[in-house]
């Protein structure tokens, strides 16, 4: 079954430590996005990328970094630098960046203890 | 200004109504609106999409675009208790590098 596979589910850091989120796709997609969701709040942009080996800074890129190596994957890196990570992490993907529409994987919830 | 806009609500509809969900957005060369449902603690479904000013209809959901005016709309006919959720406007902004922006989201709530 084609679709986006985000792991794990749940995720607990304790402060300082570098933790990583798993987003990949099977739909063959260019364009792959990284949102975060506070409780009661909308999705804000963390992180985009169009095409392999190219991505850009949304919204609220401080404390995170991405990698685009393979067309299938795009992981996300919260690092000891973002003060505040505890949220619903989204990965989504769509065909291309222009004029198609985007689709989720199951999210990833991210608590630091 | 933010670049995509929607009230927060919540907005209460007997069921059976007719809910209109309302977004506004502030780059005049976006050319692509969705429309996604959450339902809480799960990630968006995709709704629909609208490229073109004017209505696309599809089952008890109607999507309105206004370009001129920059907003879009969500029209949700005969609504029923299980329509009761967040639904999130978004809009690929076309200024930006085409990135893919959410509103905050209107919440739902379909009284039986």
């Amino acid at each position: 079954d084609g679709g986006i596979t985000q792991s794990p589910k749940y995720l607990f850091r304790k402060e300082g430590q570098n933790v990583t989120l798993s987003c990949e796709q099977n739909l063959n997609h260019d364009a792959m996005y990284w949102y975060r969701q506070d409780p009661g709040q909308g999705l804000r942009l963390i992180y985009y990328s169009q095409i392999v080996n190219d991505f850009q800074k949304g919204d609220i890129a401080e404390g995170y970094s991405v990698s685009r190596e393979k067309k299938e994957s795009f992981p996300l890196t919260v690092t000891s630098a973002q003060k505040n990570p505890t949220a619903f992490y989204l990965c989504a993907s769509s065909i291309e960046a222009m004029n198609t529409e985007a689709f989720f994987g199951q999210g990833t919830r991210l608590t630091v203890v | 200004q933010k670049e995509v806009e929607q009230n927060s609500g919540p907005l209460s509809v007997p069921e059976g109504a007719i809910a209109s969900l309302n977004c506004t957005y502030s780059d005049r060369g976006s050319q692509s609106f969705f429309w996604y449902r959450q339902y809480s603690g799960k990630s968006p479904e995709l709704i629909m999409f609208i490229y073109s000013n004017g209505d696309k209809e599809d089952g008890r959901f109607t999507a309105q675009l206004n370009k001129a005016s920059q907003y879009v709309s969500l029209l949700i006919r005969d609504s029923q208790p299980s329509d009761s959720a967040t639904y999130l406007c978004a809009v690929n902004l076309w200024e930006y590098g085409n990135k893919l922006v959410f509103g905050a989201g209107t919440i739902l709530r379909v009284k039986s």
